[in-house]
């Protein structure tokens, strides 16, 4: 079975500055998938970043890149130029690339607060 | 406009009650998910639905009753509660129909349960 570990509860940073919010994993595949998905108070659970175990090159996504380390099973999400809307809780997410559908394995979340 | 709408929003009930949640997506997606998630661990998948068959239970309760009848939608039936069901409840789709491509899932804003 999969596991997803996000040691950070709950991280700060102000506006403008840059985060780095932590994730590990553990699996035994080889192929699959890494999310980033941020939820806002809304509640809304909306994608951020997605990376594939088998691209070297780490995904990037405007303000958002990711520092994949395959063999440590490691998943970080760098903000930069973090804006107040940006406060939300982040989760780390896995999937395989076996089965018939996109089952998310998540992790238990890190709330970020951007502060001015 | 989130592509994938809940209802309702926010439900209290009691535990001999019974009640249904409601999914809709418009993305034109194959396959429906329901999550559980409660303060402090990580989301949690009940079912899985691909081309309206159920192919994940993840061990949930039978007071916990899914419902596919397209692939646009999808219902929770619930009944006889307990007070630990308490939850926020999201639903997600996303595109995969077989071979599990690490599609991205678009979740709903959830519904909001209290057992009384």
């Amino acid at each position: 079975a999969q596991t997803v570990t996000q040691s950070q509860p709950e991280m700060s940073v102000q506006e403008a500055e840059t985060v780095t919010l932590s994730c590990t994993y553990d699996t035994s595949e080889n192929n699959y998938y890494l999310f980033w998905y941020k939820q806002p108070p809304s509640r809304q659970m909306i994608l951020v970043i997605r990376q594939e175990a088998y691209k070297q090159q780490n995904a990037t996504e405007n303000r958002f890149s990711v520092n994949f380390q395959k063999a440590a099973k490691s998943f970080s999400l760098k903000i930069s130029d973090s804006q107040l809307g940006d406060t939300a809780m982040y989760f780390c997410a896995f999937t395989s690339m076996s089965g018939t559908a996109s089952k998310l394995t998540f992790g238990t979340g890190t709330r970020l607060q951007v502060t001015l | 406009e989130t592509g994938v709408t809940q209802t309702p929003r926010h439900l209290v009930m009691g535990m001999t009650n019974k009640k249904s949640l409601k999914c809709e997506q418009h993305l034109g997606h194959n396959a429906m998910y329901w999550y559980k998630q409660s303060a402090k661990k990580p989301l949690e998948l009940m079912f899985v639905y691909n081309f309206k068959e159920q192919t994940e239970n993840n061990s949930v309760p039978s007071r916990f009753s899914p419902e596919c009848p397209n692939s646009s939608h999808l219902f929770l039936h619930l009944h006889t509660l307990q007070p630990e069901d308490s939850a926020l409840y999201l639903c997600a789709s996303s595109q995969d129909g077989t071979g599990g491509y690490g599609q991205p899932q678009h979740f709903g804003d959830g519904t909001r349960l209290s057992i009384l």
